[in-house]
């Protein structure tokens, strides 16, 4: 069983850039949601995407948007990066989508650094 | 905007001992998990508990939630170098479609 993967690990962008983030379910998982972690902070909920469809929305602008793959692979794309955009971002994906009763699985997470 | 609050924000004990962490969230929930980070990395699941629950076990870890007090408590017994991390609480709700809501987090170190 393949769990969570997430590329790139590291990236750099400068402010006003855009940058998507990749993400890969575990198998037999269709639902994928997206965090936000602040350096000292726990994650915060950006969205979740299931059946190709964001499925609820967090505290976030729209220039952060998502897709979600027939194959449930998913992408976070941020556009006109802000300074405060620098996080980890995480994917988790989970076997089911519609109640927050699953356990999530997390993938390594992708460290975005904005100059 | 976090839900949880942990408590207390680092923790430092010595291998062998047992360490005790505190969640306290604001609205009802249908279940509330625990989590584990290393070193700014992935999450790693540890334990759920759900709202009609008491008490879970899982190995070395006990998780008590008490939903009249809005609180839980994770209990990791006779901790090893190896169990130093972030961890965190974070809380599903019936009505919130799969989001978790998360505290701010304990470390815990644990010295040889």
């Amino acid at each position: 069983e393949t769990g969570v993967t997430q590329s790139p690990t590291h990236l750099i962008k400068t402010r006003g850039q855009q940058v998507t983030l990749r993400c890969s379910s575990q198998s037999g998982h269709n639902t994928v949601s997206w965090y936000q972690q602040a350096l000292g902070q726990g994650p915060q909920f950006i969205f979740q995407y299931y059946r190709e469809e964001e499925n609820g929305r967090g505290n976030f602008p729209p220039r952060f948007s998502g897709l979600q793959f027939p194959n449930y692979s998913s992408e976070l794309n941020v556009n006109a990066l802000e300074l405060d955009d620098s996080a980890l971002y995480l994917c988790a994906s989970s076997p089911e989508a519609g109640e927050a009763t699953d356990t999530q699985y997390f993938g390594p997470g992708t460290r975005l650094t904005v100059l | 905007s976090q839900q949880g609050e942990e408590d207390p924000q680092a923790l430092s004990i010595q291998e062998g001992e047992n360490a005790t962490m505190n969640c306290s969230y604001k609205t009802s929930i249908n279940n509330l998990q625990w989590y584990r980070q290393n070193s700014g990395r992935g999450l790693v699941h540890l334990i759920l508990i759900r709202s009609n629950e008491r008490e879970k076990h899982s190995g070395r870890l006990r998780v008590t939630l008490d939903t009249s007090k809005k609180s839980s408590s994770l209990l990791i017994t006779a901790s090893r170098a190896a169990d130093t991390a972030s961890y965190f609480c974070a809380t599903g709700s019936g009505t919130s479609y799969g989001k978790l809501t998360f505290g701010q987090g304990t470390i815990l170190t644990v010295h040889p």
